[in-house]
């Protein structure tokens, strides 16, 4: 089976760009959960996505987005980045919302 | 409502050297325990988990993990240290929410391990 694979894996974006992400689960996994990684923060929960619907939500401004499509496939979008959101963006699948989960490589976003 | 704590933030042995990472947690109902391990700029690799069956569980590169639920603790070990097990490790617990049928999902802070020559 494959793995969790993340789109692209570097990003380097200016000041008030905006960016999008892209997540593909593995087979037959519903659940697509979003994570923030940073050296000051560690690991921060985004959000999650089940079924096309988001279930969870971490504690991030409305400038993070998300939505999963039918093929549960997942994307998140930030809107006008700021400095502070240079990170590694960790995507995770998992058959059952909030069980086991398996990762994907990371998206390394760099904001200069 | 349930938490995670792994009570070192740092370990550092040496090569050969037993490693013992420590992990509480807290839960209401039956809970599913997970160690991940992630090296520089990867993403978490499930190292081993804990789903209600035998209470020692064997996971990749000889780590194991015992729950005990009398002291609310799943710690991590391993007999002897190698190189390539420096790394960061992640304490996790899934558990039932109160009345909505929903699992949460809660992560330890991290542990990071060096690993001396």
């Amino acid at each position: 089976k494959a793995g969790v694979t993340q789109t692209p894996r570097y990003l380097i974006k200016t000041r008030g760009q905006q960016v999008t992400l892209s997540c593909s689960p593995i087979s037959g996994h519903r659940s697509v959960s979003w994570y923030q990684q940073t050296p000051g923060q560690g690991l921060q929960f985004l959000f999650e996505y089940f079924s096309e619907t988001q279930r969870n939500k971490g504690n991030f401004p409305g400038r993070f987005s998300g939505r999963q499509f039918s093929n549960s496939r997942s994307e998140m979008n930030v809107s006008t980045l700021e400095l502070g959101d240079s990170a590694l963006y960790l995507c995770a699948s998992s058959l059952e919302s909030n069980n086991e989960q398996f990762f994907g490589p990371g998206t390394r976003l760099t904001v200069l | 409502a349930q938490s995670v704590t792994q009570l070192d933030s740092h370990v550092s042995v040496s090569e050969g050297t037993p490693v013992l990472l420590r992990c509480n947690y807290s839960s209401s109902y039956s809970p599913s325990l997970f160690w991940y391990v992630q090296h520089p700029n990867k993403g978490l690799q499930l190292l081993l988990k804990y789903t209600s069956a035998a209470t020692l569980v064997k996971g990749i590169n000889g780590f194991e993990a015992e729950f005990k639920k009398s002291e609310t603790s799943f710690h991590l070990t391993k007999p002897s240290a190698h190189m390539s097990d420096a790394a960061e490790y992640f304490c996790v617990v899934s558990d039932l929410v109160r009345d909505t049928g929903r699992r949460a999902l809660t992560f330890g802070s991290g542990t990071r391990l060096q690993v001396q020559p």
